[in-house]
């Protein structure tokens, strides 16, 4: 069974970035696929982007080009998210979660509110 | 980017009876491997989502067996064969075969 915990809450200035941790116990961590998703108020669900740690390369949503980093550090089971360039429209609660579309279990991070405010 | 369209947005309900959510696909979901992606999510209101459904009609682990999905190629739909409060929240189906994963924008059920 899979736990994932991520970091708390965040607020930064437009243009600065946000780096958000979600630490994973439980199951075989390099082998799960992790995404990241974002939900801003009131609206839904958007894939930004996940990695599969055993490979390394992280596969990112086209509209994040540029801003978007995603690493894994497996000797501490942790998933990163890197967004730069912040803008107002940014503001979200982001999730980190496994296999959202593999034949597996899914797990979901408790979820990070990124506020983007002058 | 495939868009995800669902039908009804907003789906009021009464207890015990049954619900039906309508996803389409702007292309086909059917993959090279020959699986169909698609997948659906519950998210109860304060809680993050979780799975339901995967791969058009597979429950997912402790998913009740009143949560079925069918469908096939660009019409999909989830129905609740009797519909509990504890369902009350909101329906997404997600298409995994084309990058990016996209969402549809949600089905918000609740009980009249």
């Amino acid at each position: 069974q899979v736990h994932l915990v991520q970091s708390g809450a965040e607020v930064q200035k437009p243009g600065s970035s946000v780096r958000v941790s979600c630490k994973a116990s439980g199951g075989t961590f390099s082998t799960h696929t992790f995404s990241w998703l974002r939900q801003t108020p009131g609206q839904g669900l958007e894939w930004i982007g996940g990695i599969v740690p055993v490979f390394g390369a992280a596969k990112n949503s086209h509209k994040f080009q540029g801003r978007l980093t995603i690493s894994a550090d497996e000797s501490t089971t942790t998933v990163f998210m890197e967004l730069s360039g912040l803008r107002s429209e940014d503001t979200a609660v982001y999730f980190c979660a496994t296999d959202i579309n593999r034949p597996v279990t899914d797990h979901w991070g408790q979820g990070t509110l990124v506020t983007v405010s002058s | 980017d495939v868009v995800m369209t669902q039908s009804p947005l907003s789906l009021p309900v009464t207890l015990g009876q049954p619900a039906s959510i309508s996803c389409r696909s702007s292309q086909s979901l059917v993959d090279t491997d020959g699986k169909t992606y698609l997948n659906w999510f519950q998210q109860r209101p304060g809680q993050s989502p979780r799975r339901l459904i995967y791969q058009v009609s597979n429950r997912d682990s402790g998913v009740p067996d009143r949560f079925s999905g069918s469908g096939s190629g660009t019409d999909f739909t989830l129905k609740i064969s009797r519909v509990e409060a504890e369902d009350v929240g909101i329906y997404y189906c997600m298409q995994g075969t084309h990058w990016p994963l996209t969402f549809g924008p949600g089905t918000k059920v609740d009980i009249k």
